[in-house]
């Protein structure tokens, strides 16, 4: 039973367009965060947020865009979306009294292709 | 600069003998190790974690072990069964920074 959701599951969607891609948790956890995962590639942080109104960019530079203006709710998105896009995206939360043991929570992930 | 390396992209296994899967860091700040197991278009899923004080943490037929003086740590799975063909991350924890940062995974096939 997923408490963290991720829409739409796929997305192909044509160069130039706007997309933003939704992710929404029902845990109450604090913080979220959006990986961005080639096939066989390790999970690379695009962004994060430690709480409403509070966003950082992660390690990986990213032309997408988050905002968080409530707990639940952390949408990604991409002003102009580029063939370079296309990659699984993946949505995860966490609580911060809890996250050393059990880690983050992650949502199914969106599949981008962008043509 | 990879903190977190996985060698073996790549591992198969007959049902029902051990998986042993390995993981290699390079962080000293890193204090808790956790491993996720993600299956395709799926995101990962948390399987079990191991805090630094410890050197081993054992859930069901899943253990952990850690050797920190050798920055290494292993996950068997015993017996392995073929739902648990999977790519499995490692995934330590840098308290500071208060962040996950992932290997690249294996591939764990079982063969029936």
């Amino acid at each position: 039973e997923a408490d963290i959701y991720q829409t739409p599951r796929y997305l192909v969607i044509g160069t130039g367009k706007k997309i933003t891609l939704e992710c929404s948790q029902t845990m109450g956890h604090d913080k979220m965060y959006w990986y961005q995962q080639d096939p066989g590639m390790e999970l690379h942080l695009i962004h994060y947020s430690y709480g409403v109104n509070s966003t950082e960019k992660g390690d990986l530079s990213s032309e997408s865009t988050v905002s968080r203006i409530r707990t639940e709710h952390f949408p990604l998105t991409l002003e102009s979306a580029r063939p370079s896009h296309t990659s699984q995206y993946l949505c995860a939360s966490s609580d911060s009294d809890r996250e050393f043991h059990y880690g983050y929570t992650f949502g199914s992930g969106t599949r981008l292709t962008v043509v | 600069d990879q903190q977190v390396k996985q060698n073996s992209p790549s591992l198969s296994v007959q049902e029902g003998r051990i998986s042993i899967l390995n993981c290699d860091y390079t962080n000293s700040m890193f204090d808790y190790f956790l491993w996720y197991k993600k299956y395709p278009a799926e995101g990962p899923t948390f399987l079990i974690s191991i805090s630094s004080i410890k050197d081993k943490n054992e859930d069901g037929r899943f253990t952990v072990f850690l050797n920190k003086s050798a920055k290494h740590l292993s996950l068997h799975i015993v017996p392995s069964q073929p739902g648990d063909s999977a790519v499995y991350f490692c995934a330590p924890i840098d308290v500071s920074a208060r962040q996950l940062t992932f290997g690249s995974g294996t591939q764990l096939t079982v063969l029936p």
